[in-house]
């Protein structure tokens, strides 16, 4: 089945860039998404990319996806006390009937000031 | 604004209880899905429905059950609250498989206590 992996914890200074990174294991066209959850609150949607995209940009976030390597990365420049959080990498195969994602462990980021 | 309201955002009961978690969607969405979060383990899927009175098994059923009556509303229900069901609940909601993506829209969630 498909698993998803990331690191638990990444700790910035204000000001700096993050590269929070996770992998995955499906071969198959893939949706593959960033989600963020603030302290108290439930998941929201940040980005998503697809297989057949190399990179993402939105504003301050860039994603990155490596499909050789099946590696995902989200990169927030110029992070802020307001991005602590916890980032969830997330994937949804097409085809074969199923529709469910399948989640990361979350990745803590702590920004420093 | 597209949102999922879950009915509680803390919930106290005590061992043995049977517990209801409501969730109501109004984005007309015919996904739902039940989730527990636990530091340490992210989210993990306990049940799921992809139409009104529709449900499917998740990766952690034992000792949850749930209820969609309505197209809007999915509930997960306690038979009989044990202490490692002390967790952080999350609904979401999403559209159909599609040329669009299948992103969730969920919830602020539940938390639970058993005492």
């Amino acid at each position: 089945g498909e698993d998803v992996e990331q690191s638990l914890f990444l700790s910035v200074r204000e000001g700096d860039s993050s590269v929070i990174n996770c992998t995955y294991t499906d071969s198959s066209s893939t949706y593959l998404y960033w989600y963020k959850q603030e302290p108290g609150a439930g998941l929201q949607l940040l980005t998503y990319i697809f297989s057949n995209m190399d990179m993402k940009q939105d504003q301050r976030l860039t994603v990155l996806l490596n499909k050789k390597d099946k590696h995902l990365s989200l990169r927030i420049a110029d992070t802020q006390t307001g991005d602590s959080a916890i980032y969830f990498c997330a994937e949804t195969p097409l085809g074969g009937g199923s529709y469910i994602p399948t989640f990361g462990r979350g990745t803590s980021l702590i920004v420093h000031p | 604004d597209v949102k999922v309201t879950q009915s509680s955002r803390y919930l106290v009961k005590r061992t043995g209880e049977k517990v209801f978690l409501e969730c109501v969607q109004d984005m007309d969405h015919e996904n739902m899905f039940w989730y527990r979060q636990d530091p340490g383990l992210g989210l993990r899927l306990i049940y799921f429905s992809y139409d009104v009175k529709m449900k499917e098994k998740g990766d952690i059923p034992e000792g949850y059950s749930v209820s969609r009556e309505k197209k809007e509303r999915f509930s997960l229900i306690l038979e009989s609250a044990s202490t490692n069901q002390t967790s952080m609940y999350l609904c979401a909601s999403s559209s159909p498989p599609g040329p669009t993506n299948e992103k969730l829209f969920f919830g602020s969630g539940t938390q639970l206590s058993v005492l």
